[in-house]
């Protein structure tokens, strides 16, 4: 149980364009999604939290008119690279956190996407 | 406030040696204390957690981590690494609840043949 999927897995894109990528629980619904970005060999770096039914939370420093995040569901999250440039590269993970009944508890433990990898070029 | 550091960036073993990966937490809550692993172009995967019931935690692929509240510490091991076991670990502590999670620098575990 408490499985997250992300796609797409690889994402190539030509600058200038938006990329989406989604993340979903497959197995239990998530009020709480969360979207990090992964430089190579560095930790996550937690961009915002995503809320079912609300405005996300961005961290400081994170664009929230580049990084749009839409959790319009209980079991799915998107983040969309508006205009991504070559520097926007990255590797992209979402993760769930339980609490709701019928799920996992809401102790702190995370459930990942696969992870995406956007390049653009 | 919660707060985790990973000592050492990275570990080298032999292979059949001891993994031995430290974990230091500060939380103002009773925590709740994870490690994750990372292969290369993945996700985060759980390999344990801590979550107020037993101080000794087993995980998956034999590791295995120790609470110890006076250390504020919560350090990973396995008696005998295997090739597989190269990858990135993340501890990470929580307050639970609507606390976010926090993670470590991350420790990358070479195994030497």
């Amino acid at each position: 149980g408490a499985v997250v999927s992300q796609h797409p897995s690889w994402v190539i894109c030509k600058s200038g364009t938006s990329v989406k990528i989604e993340c979903r629980s497959l197995d239990f619904q998530a009020t709480t999604m969360f979207w990090y970005r992964q430089f190579p060999k560095q930790s996550l770096m937690l961009m915002a939290t995503s809320n079912e039914g609300s405005k996300a939370t961005y961290e400081q420093g994170v664009e929230k008119d580049k990084f749009l995040i839409n959790h319009a569901s209980l079991t799915l999250s998107t983040l969309t690279v508006t205009s991504a440039h070559p520097e926007d590269s990255s590797f992209y993970i979402c993760s769930a956190r339980g609490g709701l009944a019928g799920g996992p508890a809401n102790t702190g433990e995370l459930f990942f996407g696969e992870g995406s990898r956007l390049t653009v070029l | 406030a919660q707060s985790v550091t990973q000592l050492g960036s990275h570990v080298s073993v032999s292979e059949g040696a001891l993994v031995l990966l430290r974990c230091n937490y500060s939380s103002s809550v009773p925590p709740y204390l994870f490690w994750y692993v990372q292969y290369p172009n993945q996700g985060l995967q759980l390999l344990l957690k801590y979550t107020s019931a037993a101080t000794l935690v087993k995980g998956i692929n034999g590791f295995e981590a120790e609470f110890k509240k006076s250390e504020t510490s919560f350090h990973l091991t396995k008696p005998s690494a295997h090739m597989s076991d190269a990858a990135e670990y993340f501890c990470a502590v929580s307050g639970g609840g609507g606390f976010k999670t926090i993670f470590g620098a991350g420790t990358r575990l070479f195994v030497k043949a």
